[in-house]
C-alpha cells in the first residue's frame, strides 16, 4: 500500500463548485506539501504545512493539516477553468528536509 | 529571477545506452533533488545533492548516479538504460537552512523516452 494516499483519484466538477482533495499518510508527517502539474510538466508549488492545525490559503485554495489524523485536505471555492490539472501532494517523512514521498495524484477537470 | 531549468527536454535512447540530464537551480538555492515519474504516478525519490556530495538515496540502483558542481548546477546519470527507465525526470531545488524546512521548487523536467 502507498505511504501517501490520495483520494480521490480524479474529480469532474462543474464551474463554480467547491472541491476538497484529501491526502492521508501512513505515517508521522514532518511536513507536507502541495503542487499543481499539468499534464507532462513540472510541479507547481502551492503550499507548505508543517503544523498540526495549520491552515494556509491562496486565491481561493485553502489546505489544512491535521497532525493527529495524518492528514491534510486542500479545498478549493469556486472553481474556474484555470483550476485543472493534477494536484500532488508531497511529505516530508523522516524530518531531514530533503525526500519528499509523493501521493499518486487527484485528477480534476473544471467543466465551463 | 530564473526558475528550476532543465536540459533537455526530451531526449530518446535505446536501451544499454547512457544519458546525462542537466538541471540549473532556483538563485540562491543549494540543494538538488532528482525524482523519476512515471505516467499517472506521483514522482518518485531519486536523490539529494548538497555541497557538492549525495545527502539522501532513494530506492533506486547504482545505475542511477549524480553530481553536483561548485555553481550548485547538478547531473543525473543513468547507466544501461532500460524500457523501465522511461518516464519525465523532474529536478527541484530548495536552500538548506538549519532548523526550518522549505519547499522544493521543479523545474519542467526531462521527457526521457527508451526504444
Amino acid at each position: 500500500s502507498q505511504e501517501l494516499e490520495q483520494s480521490p483519484q480524479s474529480l469532474i466538477v462543474q464551474e463554480g463548485k467547491n472541491l476538497t482533495i484529501n491526502c492521508t499518510s501512513s505515517k508521522t508527517l514532518y511536513g507536507l506539501y502541495w503542487y499543481k502539474q499539468k499534464y507532462g510538466e513540472g510541479l507547481i508549488f502551492l503550499m507548505m504545512l508543517q503544523k498540526g492545525g495549520e491552515e494556509k490559503s491562496h486565491e481561493k485554495i485553502t489546505a489544512k493539516l491535521d497532525e493527529k489524523k495524518q492528514q491534510s485536505s486542500l479545498h478549493i471555492t469556486a472553481s474556474q477553468p484555470s483550476h485543472a490539472g493534477i494536484y500532488l501532494c508531497g511529505a516530508d517523512m523522516n524530518n531531514q528536509g530533503g525526500k519528499l514521498i509523493f501521493g499518486q495524484g487527484t485528477e480534476l477537470s473544471v467543466k465551463p | 529571477d530564473a526558475g528550476v531549468t532543465q536540459s533537455p527536454t526530451h531526449l530518446i535512447k535505446t536501451r544499454g545506452q547512457q544519458v546525462t540530464l542537466r538541471c540549473s537551480p532556483k538563485s540562491g538555492h543549494d540543494t538538488v533533488s532528482w525524482y523519476q515519474q512515471a505516467l499517472g504516478q506521483g514522482p518518485q525519490f531519486i536523490f539529494q545533492y548538497y555541497e557538492e556530495e549525495e545527502r539522501q538515496r532513494g530506492n533506486f540502483p547504482d545505475r542511477f548516479s549524480g553530481h553536483q558542481f561548485p555553481n550548485y548546477s547538478s547531473e543525473l546519470n543513468v547507466n544501461a538504460l532500460l524500457l523501465g527507465d522511461s518516464a519525465l525526470y523532474l529536478c527541484a531545488s530548495t536552500i538548506t537552512l538549519p532548523g526550518s524546512n522549505q519547499p522544493q521548487h521543479f523545474g519542467d523536467g526531462t521527457r526521457l523516452s527508451i526504444l
